[in-house]
């Protein structure tokens, strides 16, 4: 069985601290996608990433995949209320079948 | 107008009763995607549709079944719903491959009672 951890789960932090999310999987993945949803809405795309290695920025965002593509971290600078929300990972195959696989997600509260 | 648009919002049935999801999309995907998202559970594929003709079971399809009507349009139903179908329930496109993400629909609350 293939695993997609994410951690924390839970983080409440105060307006303009720094913090870092995590995905890790057991398998080795084509690409990696980060989501975030916000209650009441489908997750929203915030960016791929296909090379291991690979770094992506995103204004105060920063995504990381992992040499392995087996991992990927999101570390967001001086948060803000509105990044508050549900941060989702999920890890793509083409190979063996069509197949994604999506994280429990880490749920970030940012306090003003 | 949203890419993905999911009807109803929210709906509340009766154990039993036979239900329908619908969704429609603009993004011209050909792929489109059921999901079911759970607390704790993340989102579990039900089924997906490469094109028209092309229907595949997902990780969770018992008790769902689906319809490809058009390239646009891709609806889920339940035959006949049980308390621990009570969800949100996304739709999703994607392109060719799905390297590059999902675009989802803002989801249908069911609650089954």
């Amino acid at each position: 069985t293939q695993l997609l951890e994410q951690s924390p789960q839970f983080l409440s932090i105060q307006e303009g601290e720094n913090l870092t999310v995590y995905c890790n999987s057991s398998s080795v993945f084509s690409s990696l996608q980060w989501y975030r949803q916000e209650p009441g809405e489908g997750p929203v795309l915030l960016v791929t990433v296909v090379t291991g290695g690979e770094v992506k920025k995103l204004k105060r965002l920063t995504f990381q995949f992992g040499d392995a593509r087996k991992d990927s971290s999101l570390h967001i600078t001086a948060a803000q209320p509105g990044d508050t929300g549900l941060y989702l990972c999920a890890l793509h195959s083409n190979t063996g079948g069509f197949k994604t696989i999506f994280g429990a997600g880490t749920r970030l509260f940012v306090k003003a | 107008d949203a890419d993905v648009t999911q009807t109803p919002r929210n709906r509340i049935t009766k154990t039993g009763k036979r239900i329908m999801l619908e969704c429609s999309q603009t993004k011209g995907h050909d792929r489109m995607y059921w999901y079911r998202q759970d607390p704790g559970l993340g989102l579990r594929l039900i089924y997906y549709s490469f094109d028209v003709k092309d229907i595949n079971k997902g990780e969770i399809s018992d008790g769902y079944s689906v319809s490809r009507q058009a390239q646009a349009k891709f609806s889920l139903s339940l035959e006949s719903a049980i308390p621990n179908q009570t969800a949100l329930y996304f739709c999703a496109t994607s392109d060719f491959k799905g390297d590059y993400g999902y675009t989802f629909g803002s989801g249908t609350r069911l609650t089954v009672v």
